[in-house]
């Protein structure tokens, strides 16, 4: 059972190339979320899906675009990378709420995104 | 918008010894559920407890519980008897029950001693 999976796992950009980073998801969960992890900030929400086409933003979404044109994968877009945007990068999914106890999530093991 | 604070970026506790690990949180909403998880070195990120806002009771889950104080918007994590494989990174995060985002606060790195 794969979970989650995400690629690449390591990727070296220069400054303003383009790139796209790719979740899987095969638990048929309904939520997915693209999180950056620095360090002292945490992990910070980038952009989050609530249902296959649907995508919301999150708390640093400046730089990043979305999409989730199937249940099973959301992607997460960089148009012109920026040393700024070097980090590590975490996919997660859960489950549907209704009825079930919302909440655990189920996290891809990273992916480390260096941009010269 | 809510935020998710934790003041302690580190803490350390000696094996077999109690300690608390500091959240507090601001949102205007009234259902939302909290979480704690931990990151280990190898990065994998682990549900360690969860609790849901309309609950009064602590959760417990073996050696750690929480304190939620709902009024407070405090929302601490206990371990008891601690162990060496309790030393990791640990993140408190609320998920909103109306929007599903869910956000994290910036950890607090806990070292066990033995």
């Amino acid at each position: 059972n794969a979970g989650v999976t995400q690629t690449p796992k390591f990727r070296v950009l220069k400054t303003g190339q383009s790139m796209t980073l790719l979740c899987a998801q095969d638990m048929n969960h309904e939520y997915m979320y693209w999180y950056r992890q620095d360090p002292g900030m945490g992990l910070r929400l980038i952009h989050y899906s609530v249902g296959e086409g649907t995508t919301a933003k999150g708390e640093v979404p400046d730089g990043y675009n979305v999409s989730r044109l199937k249940k099973q994968n959301f992607l997460l877009g960089l148009e012109s990378a920026a040393p700024s945007q070097t980090s590590v990068y975490f996919c997660a999914s859960s489950y549907l709420r209704t009825g079930i106890v919302p909440g655990e999530l189920f996290f891809g093991e990273g992916s480390r995104l260096t941009v010269l | 918008a809510q935020t998710v604070t934790q003041s302690q970026p580190e803490m350390s506790v000696q094996e077999a010894e109690t300690v608390t690990l500091s959240c507090t949180y601001d949102t205007s909403e009234s259902d939302y559920y909290l979480f704690w998880y931990k990151q280990p070195p190898s990065r994998q990120m682990i549900l360690v407890i969860r609790q849901e806002a309309y609950k009064q009771q602590n959760a417990t889950e073996n050696r750690f519980s929480v304190n939620f104080q709902k009024a407070a918007k405090s929302f601490s994590l206990k371990i008891s008897d601690s162990q060496l494989g309790d030393a990791a990174m640990y993140f408190c995060a609320y998920r909103s029950e109306r929007t599903d985002k869910l956000i994290f606060g910036t950890g607090t790195r806990l070292q066990v001693f033995p």
